[in-house]
């Protein structure tokens, strides 16, 4: 599975958008960018996953570059809540190996 | 429906002395996964099972066995604990192709 790189850390303003960069310049072809989030230390959380094209659900917005080296997570009004750790992995749709790296550490500013 | 359960939540053992993590799905999910997070680091798999039946090495399996009870049920057993094997462990389920869905932690200490 392709290694990601991610800041290790951001601050983003109570109620404005969180952008979160995530580089995977050696991702293959079918393989899936997936964001999960772990709140303290707590178990992590699922957020989204896409392929190729941008997907939105009820938490976020994911942005996928067209040659799929990167990617970016949309909180699109951040909450103290969603303060924690951001992952993001890339694996094949089938594949049962995870890397989680060390995520990036989101602070949600009131 | 109860999710991913882990027992115990907290253990603290001695080196040398062995112990059991047990996990268990009501989801009915097919793979279930151990990983162990040390302070300030992410999730490194040590063992999965993509069936039941069936077990296979993660990143980091030195030190640990497991069992696929059945489907239900996927135990951690560390047989001989080392100070170096304290760390937070999670335990996790998935559909094939799905997300994956984890436990609450079980935090080890040893001595």
């Amino acid at each position: 599975d392709a290694k990601t790189t991610q800041p290790p850390s951001m601050d983003c303003a109570e109620g404005r958008a969180a952008n979160l960069p995530c580089n995977h310049s050696t991702i293959s072809g079918n393989e899936y960018v997936y964001w999960y989030r772990q709140i303290h230390s707590q178990g992590p959380q699922y957020i989204i996953h896409g392929l190729k094209n941008n997907e939105t659900n009820e938490m976020a917005s994911l942005i996928i570059t067209e040659d799929r080296k990167s990617s970016t997570l949309i909180l699109p009004h951040a909450t103290l809540r969603d303060t924690a750790v951001y992952y993001c992995i890339v694996r094949a749709f089938w594949g049962n190996q995870f890397y989680f790296g060390t995520g990036t550490s989101l602070t949600v500013i009131p | 429906n109860a999710g991913v359960t882990q027992t115990p939540k907290f253990q603290v053992l001695k080196t040398g002395q062995s112990m059991t993590l047990q996990c268990a799905q009501d989801m009915n999910h097919n793979s279930m996964y151990w990983y162990r997070q040390d302070p300030g680091m992410g999730l490194r798999l040590i063992y999965y099972s993509a069936s039941e039946g069936t077990t296979d090495k993660g990143e980091v399996p030195n030190g640990y066995n497991v069992s696929r009870l059945n489907k239900r049920e996927f135990s951690l057993r560390l047989e001989s604990a080392a100070p170096s094997q304290t760390s937070v462990y999670f335990c996790a389920s998935k559909m094939e192709g799905n997300e994956q869905f984890f436990g609450p932690g079980t935090r080890l200490t040893v001595l």
